[in-house]
């Protein structure tokens, strides 16, 4: 079956320190995977996507980085955190309905304090 | 630039009432979507229209879609107080098979 994992739930890192969050799938290939950034209360602002190993696009300018080191992981990182790093982060890839139409599958997301 | 902007921010209804959710967007669309966000968890797909669609059903669940208008709306016929969370609708495909999300309606029913 198709799952979606992504870790750890919940993160609390001093500002300055270094991020590394993971997301991985299982019982697809070659999938299309995407970084959310949602703020309290707000909706999800698109961070990163990838169609392929090594293929990152950026959709903001931000003080983070993603990587796709496997076919089925994908990783977002900062070296150093800001305040303004504080969010929900969330996973998610593109899985093919019926009739050809694309959805998104969730993970279940990190939140993460910078203090 | 947000695509998708749901209205109303919030909503508060009882039990069994109906609840209507609306959505706007500003470009050409290939599908719109619907999902639910339970509070700190991630999205859950809802339901699916396409643009040559006009009204679509699933279980307690109805999506109309006005592309001259560029708006579509989601109902949840008698609600239960499990239907509380946050409902987002998303536009798409764009490029790299993107969903642009809308700011959501947060959803309160009350027992």
């Amino acid at each position: 079956s198709q799952t979606i994992h992504q870790w750890p739930a919940t993160l609390v890192q001093p500002v300055g320190s270094p991020l590394s969050l993971e997301c991985t799938v299982e019982g697809t290939s070659n999938p299309n995977l995407y970084w959310y950034r949602q703020a309290a209360g707000r909706g999800l602002q698109l961070l990163f996507y990838s169609v392929g190993i090594g293929q990152i696009s950026s959709e903001v300018p931000q003080n983070l980085s993603a990587s796709r080191p496997q076919d089925r992981q994908f990783i977002l990182s900062s070296k150093k955190l800001l305040l303004s790093d504080s969010g929900f982060y969330l996973c998610a890839w593109s899985v093919l309905y019926r009739q050809g139409d694309h959805g998104y599958t969730f993970g279940s997301g990190t939140r993460l304090t910078v203090v | 630039s947000q695509q998708g902007e749901e209205d109303p921010q919030a909503l508060s209804i009882q039990e069994g009432e109906n609840a209507t959710m609306n959505c706007s967007y500003k470009t050409s669309i290939n599908n719109l979507q619907w999902y639910r966000q339970n509070s700190g968890r991630g999205l859950v797909h809802l339901i699916l229209i396409r643009s040559n669609e006009r009204e679509k059903h699933s279980g307690r669940l109805r999506v109309t879609l006005d592309t001259s208008k560029k708006s579509s709306s989601l109902l949840i016929t008698a609600s239960r107080a499990a239907d509380t969370a946050s409902y987002f609708c998303a536009t798409g495909p764009n490029q790299g098979g993107k969903l642009i999300f809308g700011q959501g309606t947060e959803l309160s029913v009350k027992p």
